[in-house]
């Protein structure tokens, strides 16, 4: 069965710096997507960045960067020079075969940035 | 400004009572998704409908039922058989695509649902 696992449920990083958020994925189909989301304490869905299983290079988009390492079945999330703004929860998310266009979601990592 | 429309913003249920979220959205996408979310979550599929007049189950379909009669709407309803049904609602759409297409799914700003 497809499975997204995030194992940080918090993370703490200081203006300026750069954090990584984990997320590992199981799937049995050659072809899936992987996104990720933030969720600000206000509750709405704010897409960040996706990586295709069929992409070459890692997908950046801004401050946002996706480590993808395939054989491994990682897709981590790397903000530079984070902003107090960042502070909000992030959803890895998948996207294969077995259930149409729907998504998969971990279960999150709490970002918080101090000044 | 296209997007997807979520209403009310909060809801209270009484014991036993059945009450629906509206989901309207003006994105013209075929596809479009419930999820629930419970505190500390992450959201989990209960229902998701690639095309007007079909839905297909998620994860988590029990208690709760659909409807797509128009491409625009996919409104949720929470049933009395749904014990436990404190939680916030997010709805989504997409195009349909193919399963390893980049579009993502587009979120309404949720329901909070609470029992009274």
């Amino acid at each position: 069965a497809q499975k997204i696992t995030q194992t940080q449920p918090g993370m703490f990083v200081q203006e300026k710096e750069a954090v990584t958020l984990d997320c590992t994925y199981d799937t049995s189909d050659p072809s899936y997507g992987l996104f990720w989301y933030k969720q600000p304490s206000s509750g709405e869905m704010i897409f960040l960045i996706y990586q295709g299983s069929y992409d070459q290079q890692n997908a950046t988009e801004g401050r946002y960067s996706l480590n993808f390492q395939k054989a491994r079945k990682s897709a981590n999330l790397v903000i530079s020079a984070s902003q107090l703004g960042d502070s909000a929860m992030y959803f890895c998310a998948m996207r294969d075969g077995q259930a149409g266009t729907a998504l998969i979601f971990g279960k999150g990592t709490t970002l918080s940035v101090s000044s | 400004d296209g997007g997807i429309t979520q209403s009310p913003k909060y809801l209270f249920r009484k014991e036993g009572q059945n009450v629906t979220l509206s989901c309207e959205q003006n994105l013209n996408h075929d596809a479009m998704y419930w999820y629930r979310q419970d505190p500390g979550q992450g959201l989990r599929l209960i229902y998701y409908s690639q095309i007007v007049n079909d839905f297909q189950k998620g994860d988590i379909a029990e208690g709760y039922s659909v409807s797509r009669e128009k491409k625009e709407s996919f409104p949720l309803t929470v049933t009395s058989a749904q014990k436990n049904p404190t939680a916030f609602y997010l709805c989504a759409s997409s195009t349909r695509g193919r399963t390893y297409s980049n579009q993502p799914q587009h979120f309404g700003d949720g329901t909070r649902l609470s029992i009274l």
